[in-house]
């Protein structure tokens, strides 16, 4: 156990429709980062937040947008979906900013489009 | 462009040594990682390195090139558990991005 929770563990919907993924940093993590993991894309890097405020993007499409809230948790939001975002979506948290800090990573939230 | 590359799938037998290669090209670097992750679980974090040279931590280490864009991982006695894909990533853009290899699978036999 990571520390890292993240909630829905599933998630089924519809094309077209927007959903919310929901992320708790480990205690005395600042960092939360959102990544996307397909079978024919890999582990993409989505979006890094530091003590709320965007610190770094990736590969994130404007259909998709994240927070971090002032208690740390964040929250990915996907909408306008379509088939090809279903993928597994991980939230990982560190305890800095900086690229060296050890990740850790939560158990991940499958989305399956319809 | 960003380009990292490692081998697809390898495959080595309990006890034995195996070295996963990883080359890269991204703009910009901050740092390559190497993660583990077993089928269906999340991905996690076995070695940074951003200097030249080997890290070792216990029965894994990690060695990086930066003039030649080339890290490897090396697993030393290997056990079954040691089964699962390996990801090599780079951190680009002055830390900003993160780029990830496709993941080499490393099947371990008894």
């Amino acid at each position: 156990d990571s520390g890292v929770t993240q909630t829905p563990k599933h998630l089924i919907t519809a094309t077209g429709q927007r959903v919310t993924l929901r992320c708790s940093p480990r205690s005395g993590d600042l960092s939360v980062y959102w990544y996307q993991q397909s079978l024919d894309q890999g582990l993409q890097f989505l979006i890094q937040y530091y003590n709320g405020e965007e610190r770094a993007k990736g590969n994130i499409l404007e259909r998709f947008s994240a927070q971090q809230f002032p208690d740390l948790h964040s929250e990915l939001n996907l909408s306008s979906l379509e088939l090809g975002d279903s993928a597994l979506y991980f939230c990982a948290s560190s305890v800095g900013v900086s690229g060296y800090n050890e990740q850790f990573f939560g158990p991940g939230t499958r989305l399956t489009v319809l | 462009g960003q380009n990292i590359d490692q081998p697809t799938e390898m495959t080595a037998t309990e006890g034995a040594i195996v070295q996963i290669n990883c080359t890269y090209q991204t703009s910009g670097f901050n740092g390559l990682f190497w993660y583990q992750q077993h089928a269906g679980e999340a991905p996690t974090f076995l070695s940074y390195n951003v200097l030249d040279g080997l890290e070792e931590k216990g029965r894994f280490s990690s060695f990086l090139s930066r003039s030649k864009g080339y890290s490897y991982l090396l697993l030393k006695e290997l056990q079954m558990k040691d089964s699962a894909s390996y990801l090599c990533a780079v951190r680009d853009n002055y830390g900003q991005n993160f780029v990830f290899g496709p993941g080499t699978r490393l099947s371990v036999l008894p």
